[in-house]
């Protein structure tokens, strides 16, 4: 079993619609969570950390569920320019970095 | 400020040669991090320098990869000798040190591997 699991996908919606991204961790000594996003053919950037309490950037939001070891991203009004790979990423024992396959998004206009 | 930055960004070689692929993390960041991702799977830590000390290189695939990291600067990855299973994209990252524990990761565009 993958240590960091996502749905590949892929997601495809249309432009303005809400998306959800759901992963799950199995080590329970992980201690922070990222989405991080991938273009094509390019190199992943961090999106966004993750926090128990939740938390919003933009038309993005992002929980932790501890208990679940449960992972979400929340993408409202998607824009045509949200069309890429999100990685669900781990880290645990200091720096050491997991991440998840990716689930794929398109956003059709 | 200059990103992370990789070279070659791609390398096409045949199995049994050698490779070595150059990474200079952002200036002052401590922390240096080669990944690899083979197509359609996800990426997968290779190993993780602080400063010119290997901290944690338990993700080395076996002793065909050696890394380096001379005065904590720059690192190198080399392959040798290449094998077909070899090829991906090999990422490099750098993030600053203990005290910033934010965690994120700079990525560089990564060097494509091709081993025929």
């Amino acid at each position: 079993r993958k240590e960091v699991e996502q749905d590949p996908g892929p997601f495809n919606v249309p432009e303005g619609a809400t998306v959800a991204f759901n992963c799950t961790y199995s080590n329970s000594a992980s201690q922070s969570f990222f989405w991080y996003r991938q273009d094509c053919r390019k190199e992943p950037k961090l999106l966004m950390s993750v926090y128990s309490s939740g938390n919003e950037d933009g038309r993005f939001t992002a929980q932790l569920n501890r208990a679940s070891q449960y992972i979400s991203l929340l993408i409202r009004d998607s824009k045509l320019s949200d069309s890429a790979t999100y990685l669900c990423v781990a880290r645990r024992g200091g720096f050491k970095t997991i991440f998840g396959a990716g689930t794929r998004l398109f956003v059709k206009a | 400020e200059a990103g992370v930055t990789q070279f070659p960004s791609h390398s096409v070689i045949e199995k049994g040669q050698t490779v070595t692929l150059r990474c200079d993390p952002i200036s002052g960041h401590d922390n240096l991090y080669w990944y690899r991702r083979v197509m359609g799977k996800e990426i997968k830590f290779l190993l993780h320098f602080v400063k010119e000390s290997k901290q944690d290189e338990s993700g080395m695939p076996n002793n065909r990869f050696l890394a380096e990291r001379t005065g904590g600067t720059y690192s190198t990855l080399k392959v040798q000798p290449a094998e077909l299973e070899d090829s991906g994209v090999y990422f490099c990252a750098s993030s600053q040190g203990e005290r910033f524990r934010t965690g994120e990761l700079f990525f560089g565009e990564g060097s494509r591997l091709t081993v025929l």
